[in-house]
């Protein structure tokens, strides 16, 4: 199976730089995804890395290490709209997963983030 | 374009009663995943629809829960004797393809059991 821990909460400054991380554990890694989901919404698709290093998309980056099983979410300039609820999630890849059937994303628990003025 | 649309978006029933709830995911998208949210909690994955491949059901959490997809496209998830700890949001997203990793979401069902 797979399982996944990230802090359950942030906070930081407008105008600052926040780093989510995220550790995985799964039998057959095929990549890291990110999203973000403000209270009362939907998730949303912010980013994906299949391969190590860093991946950015405006103010947002993400990175991972699969030699480490671990990857981060970087928001630079923080805003206060970015206040919201931000998940990692793995597809597991093994054999045994492909074999059940199993191509669906595994979801962190999420970690809350809180920009304060 | 049209995103991924659910309904209703909420529903409050009495504890016993059967419920459906309609996913329509967006147009060309062959995979259709449902999940259910508790509050303040994380995504819990239920059932995976990919084309004409048999279901991922390995996260429904009793027998109680059913899906369907007809024609490839529109899914509706089952609840029978709805129960209190059913009470959560159920959210339906759907992919292009094998693209798991990038999903769409709809606005979810809110669902109270009373």
């Amino acid at each position: 199976g797979q399982s996944l821990e990230q802090p359950s909460e942030v906070t930081a400054v407008e105008g600052a730089i926040v780093q989510i991380n995220c550790t995985y554990q799964t039998s057959g890694f095929y990549g890291l995804s990110w999203y973000q989901q403000h209270d009362g919404g939907a998730p949303t698709f912010l980013s994906y890395n299949a391969l190590d290093g860093l991946e950015e998309t405006g103010r947002f980056s993400s990175f991972l290490s699969r030699s480490d099983s671990y990857g981060y979410l970087l928001l630079q300039e923080l805003q206060m709209k970015d206040s919201a609820s931000y998940f990692c999630a793995v597809r597991d890849h093994s054999s045994e997963a492909l074999d059940m059937g199993r191509r669906a994303l595994t979801f962190g628990s999420g970690t809350r983030l809180q920009v304060q003025p | 374009g049209a995103g991924v649309s659910q309904s209703p978006s909420n529903k409050v029933t009495e504890k016993g009663k059967d419920v459906e709830l309609r996913c329509d995911p967006i147009s060309g998208h062959t995979a259709l995943y449902w999940y259910r949210q508790s509050l303040g909690q994380g995504l819990e994955f239920l059932i995976y629809f990919q084309g004409n491949s048999a279901p991922d059901k390995s996260g429904l959490p009793s027998d109680r829960f059913s899906a369907e997809r007809t024609g490839g496209s529109v899914s509706t998830l089952t609840i029978q004797r709805t129960q209190q700890e059913d009470s959560a949001v159920y959210l339906c997203a759907s992919s292009l393809g094998q693209m798991v990793y990038e999903q769409y979401f709809g606005p979810g069902t809110r669902l109270t059991v009373t």
